[in-house]
């Protein structure tokens, strides 16, 4: 059984679509959060929520829109695409707020062309 | 907000030999630090962890120090194998931060046969 799960694990897409990536973990943990992964390898936190209300928010672009429909889910729409934006999305959870063990997905590739 | 420094960005290694990553921290009030490892086409996975009341930690070939007063901690792997070869991140939190924990910029591995 996976815990994080992420859809899709890659997505090409042209500049200025819009697009949606899911994730679902079925762990039980409260707290939800998206990372943008660079080129660089470079891991910085997006989103956080917890019980499906948002709780941090980074300075993202308001072009991305995260919802959280039930505590297990968390998607991540985007709207107009651009080239920066193209990096590995990754999703995880975690049982309390901040400090404690966070469990990631496999990431999802998004290349904007 | 915290800021996390790792060092080196890169490190190579004889299979055998050790291994150590360092990173430091800026929030004194940080209280959990832990160290994920990520494959290639993968997400970070937590190897160990320490929290502030502990200076060190070991499970098996994988050990964690912490200085609280310098405000670092490091990642030591003994008798390395080339399955060690990936990215290390360090992060630090505190539970007060709902739940952002902040990561290093990531160290990449490369253990030689």
């Amino acid at each position: 059984d996976t815990a994080v799960s992420q859809t899709p694990k890659y997505l090409v897409t042209q500049m200025g679509n819009d697009k949606s990536i899911k994730c679902e973990q079925n762990l039980g943990h409260d707290t939800m959060y998206w990372y943008k992964q660079d080129s660089k390898k470079f891991l910085k936190i997006m989103f956080s929520y917890n019980n499906k209300e948002l709780i941090i928010n980074e300075t993202v672009p308001n072009r991305f829109s995260p919802k959280s429909p039930d505590k297990a889910h968390l998607n991540l729409h985007i709207n107009s695409l651009e080239l920066g934006d193209s990096a590995v999305y990754f999703c995880a959870s975690s049982l309390g707020q901040g400090n404690t063990e966070a469990f990631f997905g496999q990431g999802t590739r998004l290349t904007v062309v | 907000g915290e800021n996390v420094e790792q060092h080196p960005s890169t490190l190579s290694v004889q299979e055998g030999d050790s291994a150590v990553i360092k990173c430091t921290y800026s929030d004194s009030a940080s209280n959990y630090f832990p160290w994920y490892k990520q494959e290639l086409g993968k997400g970070p996975q937590l190897i160990i962890d320490i929290r502030s009341n502990v200076g060190e930690k070991k499970d098996q070939r994988i050990a964690v120090t912490l200085n609280k007063t310098a405000k670092h901690f490091s990642l030591h792997i003994t008798e390395t194998q080339p399955e060690d070869s990936a990215v290390y991140f360090c992060a630090a939190s505190k539970v007060t931060n709902a739940g952002k924990s902040t990561f290093g910029d990531g160290t990449t591995l490369t253990v030689k046969p």
